[in-house]
């Protein structure tokens, strides 16, 4: 089983809305990964969880503030975005096994639209 | 000068033939390499990993690797219409204890009856 959830699958919200979505794995994946995704343009990474801490971060504009309260779960928290904020937020998760076989699996994502 | 590099396409096919799917990367270092397919709207869906020199098949997809050219591609035989998708190649370096993707452009791929 490679599932990794998210939730919610649509999200609309304004510029003074908080919001947050969820992502969740119970592959015992011990690596976490928040993903920004344009119309037409690849994912670009945002946040990375290893082993519950957080372990990059991509310059990544304060109004998004990453979560990881279990090994299983990844929240990604959202206050005053801007409506170029609107885009796919795709979860990844991926074992941490042996270094050179460790794949990322994404969630179905979040369509987040900022009014 | 960009990491992973693809030809955005689209590449167009008929239904039956090859497809070949190229990908070049800047890294030396790079460790593993990826194949995602993602259909528009949806997410990334693993079609192939590969990490030493040579092919990789997996039922109609052949993963092709080349470390001294830096240089990965997949081919997909008996191309179907349900192909119809774009194509990230991803490459990682794999470092630090998280495993780190960087995503080519994508080559939207389209096979037509």
């Amino acid at each position: 089983d490679t599932e990794v959830t998210q939730t919610p699958k649509h999200l609309v919200m304004g510029m003074t809305n908080k919001k947050s979505l969820k992502c969740e794995q119970h592959m015992g994946h011990r690596a976490m990964y928040w993903y920004k995704q344009k119309a037409k343009k690849p994912p670009e990474l945002m946040f990375v969880y290893s082993y519950e801490k957080l372990s990059i971060n991509e310059s990544v504009p304060s109004r998004f503030s990453p979560e990881c309260p279990n090994s299983s779960l990844l929240n990604l928290h959202l206050h005053a975005l801007q409506p170029e904020d609107s885009a796919l937020y795709l979860c990844a998760s991926s074992p941490l096994g042996l270094a050179e076989t460790d794949t990322q699996y994404f969630g179905p994502g979040t369509r987040l639209t900022v009014l | 000068q960009k990491e992973v590099e693809q030809n955005s396409g689209p590449l167009s096919v008929p239904e039956g033939a090859i497809a070949s799917l190229n990908c070049t990367y800047s890294d030396r270092g790079s460790q593993s390499f990826f194949w995602y397919r993602q259909y528009s709207g949806k997410s990334p869906e693993l079609i192939m990993s590969i990490y030493s020199n040579g092919d990789k098949e997996d039922g109609r997809f052949t993963a092709q690797l080349n470390k001294a050219s830096q240089y990965v591609s997949l081919l997909i035989r008996d191309s179907q219409p349900s192909d119809s998708a774009t194509y990230l190649c991803a490459v990682s370096p794999f470092s630090g204890g998280y495993n780190k993707l960087i995503f080519g452009a994508g080559t939207r791929l389209a096979v037509h009856p």
